[in-house]
């Protein structure tokens, strides 16, 4: 299994607050996204890194900042919380853009109440 | 834009059926990646395919086979002689390759189809 976590697993916070998720791989992959999953929607992107200090936005990316200062650590930060950003957050990695396939980490289960 | 279409939301049948997930795919690039994902009920998501666009054949691993055909853009999936351990959710994705709204900002999913296999 490629060696990614996420931390916190679960974390239940009030509107408003802000917070932050980490994502950490060992594998040394150039590429690193984070999607959020809900039903009825699948997986949708928020925000990819393509190296250090590079990154982009993806398709729900409001509301979402990204930093990555090396290369094993993306976090995704959510300045003020609501309740329509509880979901449930997968971090994913990948070593070659486009056609390789991406490993993703455990998931971080966020409920704002 | 890029999409993927699984418009089976639930499907349900008894152990050793074979069943058929569907997966119709949209994109206007000629060079693309199809993958298959699986998120049992515990939660993490598992790789089991990758197709690209220029293979157009089958391929077979166990109990698992894949049917890409680009003429009706789609890339379905059968589970023969199913078991209960194969009930998850399964999720089609899409990638486009290079950077033109592709291949770098990620895969385009499914929202996914839940199977149930009762013993």
């Amino acid at each position: 299994d490629a060696g990614i976590t996420q931390s916190p697993r679960h974390k239940v916070t009030e509107t408003g607050t802000p917070v932050t998720l980490r994502c950490h791989q060992t594998e040394n992959h150039r590429y690193m996204y984070w999607y959020r999953q809900d039903p009825g929607h699948g997986l949708r992107l928020i925000h990819y890194s393509y190296g250090v200090k590079d990154t982009d936005k993806g398709e729900v990316s409001d509301g979402y900042s990204v930093s990555r200062s090396k290369t094993e650590d993306f976090l995704l930060t959510l300045e003020s919380a609501t309740s329509s950003q509880t979901s449930v957050y997968f971090c994913a990695i990948s070593d070659v853009i486009g056609g390789n396939e991406q490993f993703f980490g455990p998931g971080t289960r966020l409920t704002v109440l | 834009a890029q999409k993927v279409t699984q418009a089976q939301t639930e499907i349900s049948v008894v152990e050793k059926e074979d069943v058929t997930l569907d997966c119709v795919y949209e994109t206007r690039d000629t060079t693309y990646y199809l993958f298959w994902y699986k998120q049992p009920p515990s939660g993490e998501l598992g790789f089991l395919i990758r197709r690209n666009s220029f293979d157009e054949q089958n391929e077979i691993s166990g109990r698992y086979s894949w049917n890409f055909q680009k003429s009706t853009s789609s890339f379905n999936f059968t589970i023969t002689a199913s078991q209960v351990v194969d009930s998850a959710v399964y999720f089609c994705a899409l990638s486009e390759a290079g950077y033109s709204g592709g291949g770098a900002d990620g895969l385009t999913f499914g929202k996914g189809t839940h199977l149930i296999i009762q013993p």
